[in-house]
């Protein structure tokens, strides 16, 4: 159980574009979703928290225009990458919290973002 | 062998020794700390957990050690295999209203065959 997925895997897009990540749990109803991004050879850092139903809270210094965060349901949260630039190019990895497990966190495999 | 957390270092090990890799967290109040292991393009996976009211909890191969007085935390990984090779994080629970995790800088550990 507490299965989380991503979709794309990977994703390569143009500057200027804008792309979407989905988060989804498999098999739980997640209260809280997490987005991270991590650079290579770096540890994971917190982009903002989504509770379904509300508006996503931002890390300092994240862009909330410019990584929206919707949370649909339950068991959904999507990342959109908007007017995407080389700099934004990460792997991003989502996290679910069980709605009855509020410890635990689990995560997504990533996504592999490349703007070129 | 052991090692410190900083600025993604590795420890090499050989296959069958005990690992033991070490972290040291920011913040007093921190009331939870999680151990993840990232292999190469995926995402972390959960190891071992561990409350602020605990000072050791014990899993299959591995064990979390928490010190809250120098705000420390180690993994110890018995009979370390060539699958543990990965980068290790901890994690501690900092905001405790949000569940937010701020994670360490991370250790490779490299097993030797």
């Amino acid at each position: 159980g507490a299965v989380v997925s991503q979709h794309p895997s990977r994703v390569i897009c143009k500057s200027g574009t804008s792309v979407k990540i989905e988060c989804r749990s498999l098999d739980f109803q997640a209260t809280t979703m997490f987005w991270y991004r991590q650079f290579p050879k770096k540890s994971l850092m917190l982009m903002a928290t989504s509770n379904e139903g509300s508006k996503a809270t931002y890390e300092q210094g994240v862009e909330k225009d410019k990584f929206l965060i919707n949370h649909a349901s339950l068991t959904l949260s999507t990342l959109t990458v908007t007017s995407a630039h080389p700099e934004d190019s990460s792997f991003y990895i989502c996290s679910a919290t069980p709605r009855d497990r509020e410890y635990e966190q689990y995560f997504g495999p990533g996504t592999r973002l490349t703007v070129t | 062998g052991e090692s410190v957390g900083l600025h993604l270092p590795t420890l090499s090990v050989q296959e069958g020794d005990n690992s033991i890799i070490n972290c040291a967290y920011s913040n007093s109040a921190s009331d939870y700390f999680i151990w993840y292991k990232q292999e190469s393009g995926k995402g972390p996976q959960f190891i071992i957990d561990i409350r602020s009211n605990m000072d050791k909890r014990q899993g299959q191969r591995v064990t979390v050690l928490l010190n809250k007085t120098v705000k420390h935390l180690s993994l110890q990984i018995a009979a370390t295999q060539p699958g543990d090779s990965a980068v290790y994080f901890c994690a501690e629970n900092m905001d405790t209203g949000r569940r937010a995790l701020t994670f360490g800088s991370g250790t490779r550990l490299q097993v030797q065959p």
